[in-house]
């Protein structure tokens, strides 16, 4: 597609409920990777992809999240159980290739809201 | 770990006002970026500085790189309305990995 795609784009779930967030990437981008962003901070890093193997997941905040990118192209983050605390903005985006030097495209992002 | 501190974090001014907002860190980088975020949106690139003392224009902006790469700054000349976000700077990975982002700025421009 032109652009990268996030769904949905906005979901509220009962504290510990599962859901499930997805995003479908440029056509042909290599690399992908989720952000979460909270209100009126700057987006932190969860994951990264190169392809279908996760290469980092660092910034994933507890094992309740788990994210999976089977075909290299389209990419699931689940969390498990929501709690309060993980209401935010989820961000993906995907970059051409590998380099970090390439520019980095961000979808409209998934609001979550746990109540 | 490579913190970027921003500010001022809140930013409110008139149409046609000149501001700059800031970008400091105690790393060096081989390049910063500065992103544009809208309400409801993803953060959009505007601008990546590579050179140590590099100046980069875009229309009414103009991003600058500190000499020793470890700050950046952005200034707007005669702001509009369609300015208003949240500014973002970002370290990009050196390598594969992730960029990292400040907390940013929230600039609004009132008509």
């Amino acid at each position: 597609g032109a652009g990268v795609s996030q769904s949905p784009r906005y979901k509220v779930a009962k504290r510990g409920q599962d859901v499930a967030l997805r995003c479908d990437p440029i056509s042909g981008h290599v690399s992908l990777f989720w952000y979460q962003q909270a209100l009126g901070q700057g987006p932190e890093f969860l994951t990264y992809f190169q392809n279908e193997a996760q290469l980092d997941k660092s910034g994933l905040p507890s094992d309740r999240f788990f994210a999976e990118r089977p075909e290299g192209s389209v990419s699931t983050l689940k969390i498990q159980r929501t709690q309060q605390e993980d209401s935010a903005v989820y961000l993906c985006a995907s970059r051409l290739t590998y380099s970090g030097a390439n520019v980095l495209t961000f979808g409209a992002g998934s609001r979550l809201t746990v109540l | 770990t490579q913190l970027l501190e921003q500010s001022p974090q809140f930013l409110s001014i008139q149409e046609g006002e000149n501001l700059t907002v800031y970008c400091n860190s105690s790393s060096v980088f081989s390049s910063l970026q500065w992103y544009r975020q809208e309400p409801g949106e993803g953060p959009v690139l505007l601008v990546t500085v590579v050179t140590g003392g590099e100046v980069k224009k875009l229309k009414r902006l103009t991003f600058q790189f500190g000499d020793a790469r470890k700050d950046s700054s952005l200034h707007i000349t005669a702001a509009q309305p369609g300015d208003t976000g949240l500014y973002l700077c970002a370290a990009p990975s050196t390598n594969a990995g992730k960029s990292t982002f400040g907390d940013g700025t929230t600039l609004t421009v009132k008509p």
